[in-house]
């Protein structure tokens, strides 16, 4: 079974720039989670998704950070204008239908550097 | 909002040593307590979970023990290895919301 892929892995931009981030999940996951995680610290979740509706997006800085599951498959998550503390690796996860708890399944994360 | 905190930050065993990680948390209506692994590189990796109805749970090398009085639980690794080297990630949740401690830096010397 193929796992959570993420692209770019590495990317470096500078301040202002602005990224964009994509996923694609584990085949019939409903659920996709999209995580931040600073160097030295644990994910910090930013958005949610049940299919292609926002579940949770509370601490997701929405002047800056945007996401999207239009056909509640793939994911994309933007950041413009980025700054220099946004600088992390950006961690999609996802869980198959039906668990509101349980295993989230990780994908490798896509490192972004602001410089 | 849930509170998770992890101890200590950096553990180096003796291959072969038991390694035990312990973590706290706030929210005493936090029902589920999963450990997640992430070696460099790489995504974190679910390891072993626990719910709140539980008070220890073993799989194989791994074993992970809860005190919902204390508001508690502790990862245990026995007889070490090499690859166990990587950093450890407690969590806790009630309903949707995983919320993350630190990580711990586990290594293990040959």
């Amino acid at each position: 079974e193929a796992g959570v892929a993420q692209s770019p892995r590495y990317k470096i931009i500078e301040k202002r720039q602005s990224v964009a981030f994509w996923c694609n999940p584990i085949s019939g996951h409903a659920t996709l989670y999209w995580y931040q995680q600073i160097l030295g610290q644990g994910p910090k979740l930013l958005i949610q998704f049940q299919n292609n509706g926002v579940v949770d997006d509370s601490q997701l800085p929405k002047d800056r950070f945007s996401a999207e599951r239009l056909k509640g498959v793939d994911s994309t998550l933007k950041i413009q204008p980025a700054k220099l503390e946004d600088s992390a690796v950006y961690l999609c996860a996802s869980r198959p239908p039906g668990h509101n708890t349980g295993e989230l399944f990780f994908g490798e994360g896509s490192r972004l550097t602001v410089l | 909002g849930e509170n998770v905190e992890q101890h200590p930050s950096t553990l180096s065993v003796q291959e072969g040593d038991s390694a035990v990680i312990k973590c706290t948390y706030s929210d005493s209506a936090s029902n589920y307590f999963p450990w997640y692994k992430q070696e460099l590189g790489k995504g974190p990796q679910l390891i072993i979970d626990i719910r709140s109805n539980v008070g220890e749970k073993k799989d194989q090398r791994i074993a992970v023990t809860l005190n919902k009085t204390a508001k508690h639980f502790s990862l245990h690794i026995t007889e070490t290895q090499p690859e166990d080297s990587a950093v450890y990630f407690c969590a806790a949740s009630r309903g949707n919301r995983l919320a993350f401690g630190k990580g711990n830096q586990v290594v293990v010397i040959p």
